[in-house]
């Protein structure tokens, strides 16, 4: 089956930095990369997502790429804001089904 | 359209009692996911099921565990007798499986404390 690693497991920046998430997959069949953001409390929402046949996305301060050759993927955000700190996680699907990494605390520092 | 839906929001019972969690997934989706979550182990896969189907369920730790979908518009997961390893968040996602669309929609959890 998937095996998805995300690195780092705790992320602290200043706030107006950029901060980068990466992840890895096992499985080459994997053609489907979500993100999700999770706050205190609430379920994880999709923030950004990118399918084997991109090789980057950008939504406003977000942005993902994708190396499919060696099965990587990162997390991008630029100009961070209070708003940001969460738990964010990336994932990775085949056909069915999702494969969660282990999140990344993400906090924003005043 | 009011997202998925899950109840209770908090659950607080007793080792070796029955618990039964509830979920509503978005109308029209097709596929439904029982997620645990918890601090050591994230977030895992339990069951899902494909037009009221069950799929896979090599996610679900035991035969304490059992969820079914009676109708494309509600799904239980249920414990019984619960444990207190059993205490996680426990998360409800629907998404359209086979219209190209792999997102998946999480409802806010249940938070399930045993003790």
């Amino acid at each position: 089956g998937e095996n998805v690693e995300q690195h780092p497991s705790t992320l602290s920046v200043q706030e107006g930095d950029s901060a980068v998430i990466k992840c890895t997959y096992s499985d080459s069949a994997s053609n489907y990369f979500p993100w999700y953001k999770q706050e205190l409390g609430k379920g994880p929402q999709l923030i950004i997502d990118i399918r084997s046949n991109v090789g980057e996305k950008k939504d406003q301060r977000i942005a993902v790429t994708l190396n499919k050759t060696a099965k990587h993927f990162s997390l991008h955000i630029t100009e961070t804001q209070p708003e940001d700190s969460a738990v964010y996680f990336c994932a990775a699907s085949r056909a069915d089904g999702l494969t969660f990494g282990k999140g990344t605390h993400l906090i924003i520092q005043p | 359209d009011a997202g998925v839906i899950q109840s209770p929001r908090h659950e607080v019972t007793e080792m070796g009692q029955e618990v039964t969690l509830r979920c509503k997934p978005i109308s029209g989706h097709n596929s439904l996911f029982w997620y645990r979550q918890t601090m050591m182990r994230g977030l895992e896969l339990l069951i899902y099921f494909n037009n009221n189907v069950p799929i896979d369920d090599s996610g679900m730790p035991e035969d304490r565990f059992s969820a079914k979908m009676p109708n494309a518009s509600f799904s239980t997961l249920k414990i019984q007798p619960s444990e207190p390893r059993d205490s996680a968040v426990y998360f409800c996602a629907s998404t359209s499986l086979g219209a190209g669309q792999e997102t998946q929609y999480f409802g806010p959890g249940t938070r399930l404390l045993v003790l």
